[in-house]
């Protein structure tokens, strides 16, 4: 079974400052991981992904995503905030070896402080 | 543009209304899904779709019903609309495949007096 945790549900961070999201995994088999952003009154938009082919994967908006075998886990993090990144984050997992529906993790929002 | 479009963004109904949200999506993709989503909270899938003529319920039971007569096309249903369905609903596509995400559309939000 796959199963996904976000650590903490609410994050605050000033502008400028490093943004790190934290998702840790389970699963029985090696997983594809996602990171979704969702904006206000807006659907989800795919941040990036692991695939196997590198474990620091780099996405849009200046956000990247290292995959940590021995820690499960797959953060999310983003050098510098900026105000227009305030939203809520979703990590996702699925099993590599099988097209299963993907699990979501309870999303995180992220405050962003002037 | 190849993109999932969901209609109605905004619906307000009373209760014992029956409704029908719409989703497209212009990609081609074989697989598609509804989600219900309480604002703020986690996504709860409710139905999926592997291709045409194919439809699963998903982890959280609802009252809705889905089709999928057409590729492009996965409309929701509900008969009798409660105040119970108030909610947000997002549809979304993918390929097949189980390195391939799933595309978003952009919701609807019903509101059920």
């Amino acid at each position: 079974a796959q199963s996904v945790t976000q650590l903490g549900s609410h994050v605050s961070v000033s502008e400028g400052a490093l943004v790190l999201l934290r998702c840790n995994y389970s699963s029985s088999v090696p997983p594809y991981l996602f990171w979704y952003v969702q904006y206000p009154n807006q659907g989800l938009q795919l941040l990036l992904k692991y695939t196997s082919a590198a474990t620091l994967v780099k996405g849009i908006n200046g956000f990247e995503a290292e995959f940590k075998k021995s820690e499960t886990s797959f953060h999310l993090t983003k050098p510098s905030a900026h105000m227009s990144d305030a939203a809520e984050y979703f990590c996702a997992v699925r099993p590599m070896n099988r097209d299963d529906k993907i699990i979501f993790g309870k999303g995180t929002r992220l405050h962003i402080l002037p | 543009e190849a993109d999932i479009y969901q209609t109605p963004r905004y619906l307000v109904i009373g209760t014992g209304k029956k409704i029908t949200l719409e989703c497209s999506q212009t990609m081609g993709h074989d697989k598609m899904y509804w989600y219900q989503q309480d604002p703020g909270m986690e996504l709860h899938l409710i139905h999926y779709s592997y291709g045409v003529n194919s439809t699963e319920k998903g982890d959280l039971s609802s009252e809705s019903t889905v089709s999928r007569i057409r590729t492009e096309h996965f409309p929701l249903t509900l008969e009798s609309a409660r105040p119970s369905h108030t909610s947000q609903y997002l549809c979304a596509s993918s390929y097949s495949g189980a390195y391939n995400e799933q595309f978003f559309g952009p919701g609807t939000r019903l509101t059920v007096l």
